[in-house]
């Protein structure tokens, strides 16, 4: 089974420019999750779909950020403009249903602000 | 506010010993807690899970406890071999999809 793929792995970006990252989730996993994880921290969610709609964005900062699942399988996270605080690892997860596991993460997405 | 807490940033343990790693958290409707592995340059890695209505769940070398009434759970690794060096994380659940991680424990296996 292919894990979950995001790309790029690494992208470095000056302040107020864009940035985008793609997710590709495990096959048949209805829940598509994007996290950040910051150094020395715990990844936080920024933004939940269950299929192609958006159940928990509450933490996702929707002046400069934007997301979107298409036909409820690829995904992708959009800043902009980016901050020199969005310097992070982005992860993105997926899951097929709750107590059937947890998310299950794919590489992540470091992504440096200058 | 952290409702998933890892009072401990980082352990060190020698191999073939046990090694423990904790986990408190505050929300009394979570009912479903995990543990992720993992290294650097990499994401987490799902490592094992353990329901409310359990309060031990074993596979392999590691072992999870849960202790509703403290709202505890911990990790154990026995014998601790140097590959399992690591950052390791906890996460719990509640009603839906909802998975919320602690700050994360490093451990350190020494030859």
């Amino acid at each position: 089974e292919a894990g979950v793929v995001q790309s790029p792995r690494y992208k470095i970006i000056e302040k107020k420019q864009p940035v985008a990252f793609w997710c590709n989730p495990i096959s048949g996993h209805n829940t598509l999750y994007w996290y950040r994880q910051n150094l020395g921290q715990g990844p936080e969610l920024l933004i939940r779909y269950e299929n192609e709609e958006a159940v928990d964005d509450s933490q996702l900062p929707k002046d400069r950020f934007s997301a979107e699942r298409l036909k409820g399988v690829d995904s992708t996270l959009k800043i902009q403009p980016a901050e020199l605080g969005d310097s992070a690892v982005y992860l993105c997860a997926s899951s097929p249903s709750r107590l059937a596991g947890g998310p299950l993460f794919g590489p992540g997405t470091r992504l440096t602000v200058l | 506010d952290q409702q998933v807490k890892q009072n401990s940033p980082s352990l060190s343990v020698q191999e073939g010993r046990i090694s423990i790693l904790n986990c408190d958290y505050t929300n009394s409707m979570f009912d479903y807690f995990l543990w992720y592995k993992k290294y650097p340059a990499e994401g987490p890695t799902f490592l094992i899970s353990i329901s409310s209505i359990k309060d031990k769940n074993e596979d392999g070398r590691f072992t999870v406890f849960l202790n509703k009434s403290a709202k505890h759970l911990s990790l154990h690794i026995v014998p601790s071999q140097p590959g399992d060096s690591a950052v390791y994380f906890c996460a719990a659940s509640g009603i839906g999809n909802q998975f919320y991680f602690g700050t994360g424990t490093s451990l350190t296996v020494i030859p």
